[in-house]
C-alpha cells in the first residue's frame, strides 16, 4: 500500500531564511514522488518531480527535494524563503505503473512567510 | 496556453439541484480526473477516465456521475446536490505512465445550501 505523511501541517519562517518541507512516504513498489504548490483560490502547479533519475532533483523557483530512499523521504528545500512562496504545499507518490489510482496526495503543508 | 480550464468556477446550489462541472483540456491528454478538496483532507480522486468513452470510480465517487464523449472534456454531473458535497472541485488531467505530470485546473467553488 502506499501513503504520504507530511510532517508538518504548518511551516512558518522569516523572509530571506531556509524552508524545509518534510515529506515520507511508503510504497511497495519504487515510486515518483512530485511536490505539487497552491496558491490561495488557484490550482496546484508542479514544483518538481522524482522519477529515479538524479536523487537531487531541482524545480522552480529555487525549490528542491532529495529522494532519500533508505529514509523513505522527499524533503522540500529552499535556502531563501520569499513572500510569493506563501502556498499550501503537496507531496504526492505515485505507482510506477499507470494506474491512476496509485497516485497518492498529501495532506499538505501550509507555509507561511514572515516579513 | 490554456492548459486544464473549468467551468462555472462558482456556483451555489440548493439541496437536491442538478449541476454538471465542465473540464476541458488542450494537452491531448488520455487521463483526466475529478478531485474534491476539503480543509485537512488533501485532495480525494471522485472518478477519473484513461480515454475517450472510458471512465471509472476513485475514492469517493458516490453522489457523482461523469462523461467523457471526447477526449477533451470530463464533465463531473451531480444529480442531487447535497451539503456534504460542499466543496472546491478540480479536473487535472495527464498523459498517463510512469512519473507524468498531472496538470490541474483552477477549481470549482460549489456551495450546496
Amino acid at each position: 500500500a502506499q501513503s504520504v505523511t507530511q510532517l508538518d501541517s504548518h511551516v512558518s519562517v522569516s523572509e530571506g531564511t531556509p524552508v524545509l518541507l518534510r515529506c515520507n512516504y511508503s510504497s511497495s513498489y519504487s515510486p515518483s514522488l512530485f511536490w505539487y504548490v497552491q496558491h490561495p483560490n488557484k490550482g496546484l502547479q508542479l514544483l518538481l518531480k522524482y522519477t529515479s533519475a538524479a536523487t537531487l532533483v531541482k524545480g522552480i523557483n529555487g525549490f528542491e527535494a532529495e529522494f532519500k530512499k533508505s529514509e523513505t523521504s522527499f524533503h522540500l528545500t529552499k535556502p531563501s524563503a520569499h513572500m510569493s512562496d506563501a502556498a499550501e504545499y503537496f507531496c504526492v507518490v505515485s505507482r510506477q505503473k499507470t494506474s491512476y489510482d496509485k497516485v497518492i496526495f498529501g495532506p499538505g503543508t501550509s507555509l507561511s512567510v514572515i516579513p | 496556453n490554456a492548459g486544464v480550464t473549468q467551468t462555472p468556477k462558482f456556483r451555489v446550489l440548493k439541496t437536491g439541484q442538478s449541476m454538471t462541472l465542465l473540464c476541458a483540456q488542450d494537452m491531448n491528454h488520455e487521463y483526466m480526473y475529478w478531485y474534491r478538496q476539503d480543509p485537512g483532507m488533501g485532495l480525494r480522486l471522485i472518478h477519473y477516465s484513461v480515454g475517450e468513452g472510458t471512465t471509472a470510480k476513485g475514492e469517493v465517487p458516490d453522489g457523482y456521475n461523469v462523461s467523457r464523449l471526447k477526449k477533451q472534456n470530463f464533465l463531473l454531473g451531480l444529480e442531487s446536490a447535497a451539503p456534504s458535497q460542499t466543496s472546491v472541485y478540480f479536473c487535472a488531467s495527464s498523459r498517463g505512465g510512469r512519473g507524468n505530470t498531472i496538470y490541474f485546473g483552477e477549481g470549482s467553488w460549489l456551495t450546496v445550501v
